[in-house]
């Protein structure tokens, strides 16, 4: 099983649409996790934080589920603006070292 | 925006030649990452460092070093360099093992 994976899309959803991705994790030991945002020839910036069950931001919405070790991000009334890949994080944390894993991101495309 | 910059932004070099990449940053952050992204990988970590003169390989390390003789500078060589590492190359920075990370804005190399 892959440490991160994520529905590579896309997505292709109407302005005002909601919309759900999942992220599946492998390391039961991670205690946080991340949403970025990437656009076209951009770098990742980060979208949302989860440190516990989930967090909410607007029309944005994380939850974790621990047991069954996946991440989601909800998108309320989507926009033409938010039409970008979604990328899920998980850091490994292993001791002193650490690193983050990436899911290969999920394509969103908002349409009129 | 974090003080994290990448240089060159832009390069392009034959074969077997010596290539350079710096990742510079100001926010005195513990954690430094450089990640490589091509279409249908995402990101995949290379190398990363958990301190000055502390380093580990990533997934993709082949034909990589790294060197982080102080904290704020993060130096990425690739020693002979071959089409394949032909790539966009990010750099990010992060405070400890749980926090969000932050990304310069990428380096597009090319090898020809």
């Amino acid at each position: 099983r892959k440490e991160v994976e994520q529905d590579p899309g896309p997505f292709n959803v109407p302005e005002g649409a909601t919309v759900a991705f999942n992220c599946t994790y492998s390391n039961s030991a991670s205690q946080s996790f991340f949403w970025y945002r990437q656009d076209c020839r951009k770098e990742p910036k980060l979208l949302m934080s989860v440190y516990s069950s989930g967090n909410e931001d607007g029309r944005f919405t994380a939850q974790l589920n621990r047991a069954s070790q996946y991440i989601s991000l909800l998108i309320r009334d989507s926009k033409l603006s938010d039409s970008a890949t979604y990328l899920c994080v998980v850091p490994d944390p292993g001791g002193t070292a650490s690193k983050l894993t990436f899911g290969t991101g999920t394509r969103l495309q908002v349409t009129l | 925006d974090a003080g994290i910059t990448q240089s060159p932004r832009h390069k392009v070099t034959e074969t077997g030649t010596p290539v350079t990449l710096r990742c510079h940053q100001t926010e005195n952050h513990r954690y430094m990452y450089w990640y490589r992204q091509d279409p249908g990988h995402g990101l995949r970590l290379i190398h990363y460092s958990y301190g000055v003169k502390d380093t580990d390989k990533g997934e993709v390390s082949d034909g990589y070093s790294v060197s982080r003789s102080k904290t704020e500078d993060f130096l990425l060589t690739l020693e002979s360099a071959t089409s394949s590492q032909t790539s966009v190359y990010f750099c990010a920075i992060s405070n400890s093992v749980n926090t969000e990370a932050f990304f310069g804005q990428g380096t597009r190399l090319t090898v020809v």
